[in-house]
């Protein structure tokens, strides 16, 4: 069974940009779950997707934001790019258990 | 963000020791507890989970053990081996927010041959 994917890998953008990342979950997984990973803060929780509709959010603000298609794959947009947004972010999908299967991440650099 | 991580404790054992990491969770409502692995480059990895009405559980090579009176917990690794180098993040989560899980800081495995 192919695990989550994430694309793209690696990610340069400059600042007042927008990005576009996307998941794909393992298949069979309704529920995606998006992640910011960095050195200072550590990994915190963005939002949560199940079938199409955000069931959980985290303190980010507005620029952030997904979406959750038919077929379970996620993507996720950060608007106006500043340096901070600089992160790992990671998407994990899961059956609706508890049981999260993450993914490799998208490397974004904000210059 | 809910998750503060600003510095990343440190262990360091020998190969073939075994290994302690430790972790303080913070809302006396968690009821699931999970232990991740993350090596460099990769997302993390699920190693073993507990839920609340349990204190000890173990899998092969590792045993998680739960105190819910001083929301403590516990990860024990038997038998260190130079693969298990990575960072270890402790994840609390409640029944109300499904899937809403908190992570900790995370602390970093190194193994010595």
């Amino acid at each position: 069974k192919a695990g989550v994917t994430q694309t793209p890998r690696y990610l340069i953008k400059t600042r007042g940009q927008q990005v576009t990342l996307s998941c794909s979950p393992i298949s069979g997984h309704r529920s995606v779950s998006w992640y910011q990973q960095t050195p200072g803060q550590g990994l915190q929780f963005l939002f949560e997707y199940f079938s199409e509709t955000q069931r959980n959010k985290g303190n980010f603000p507005g620029r952030f934001s997904g979406r959750q298609f038919s077929n379970s794959r996620s993507e996720m947009n950060v608007s106006t790019l500043e340096l901070g947004d600089s992160a790992l972010y990671l998407c994990a999908s899961s059956l609706g258990a508890f049981e999260q299967f993450f993914g490799p991440g998208t490397r974004l650099t904000v210059l | 963000g809910e998750s503060v991580g600003l510095h990343l404790p440190t262990l360091s054992v020998q190969e073939g020791d075994n290994s302690i990491i430790n972790c303080a969770y913070s809302n006396s409502a968690s009821d699931y507890f999970i232990w991740y692995k993350q090596e460099s480059g990769k997302g993390p990895q699920f190693i073993i989970d507990i839920r609340s009405n349990m204190d000890k559980r173990q899998g092969q090579r590792v045993t998680v053990l739960l105190n819910k009176t001083v929301k403590h917990l516990s990860l024990q690794i038997a038998a260190t081996q130079p693969g298990d180098s990575a960072v270890y993040f402790c994840a609390e989560n409640t029944e109300t927010s499904y899937d809403k899980v908190i992570f900790g800081p995370g602390t970093s495995l190194s193994v010595i041959p």
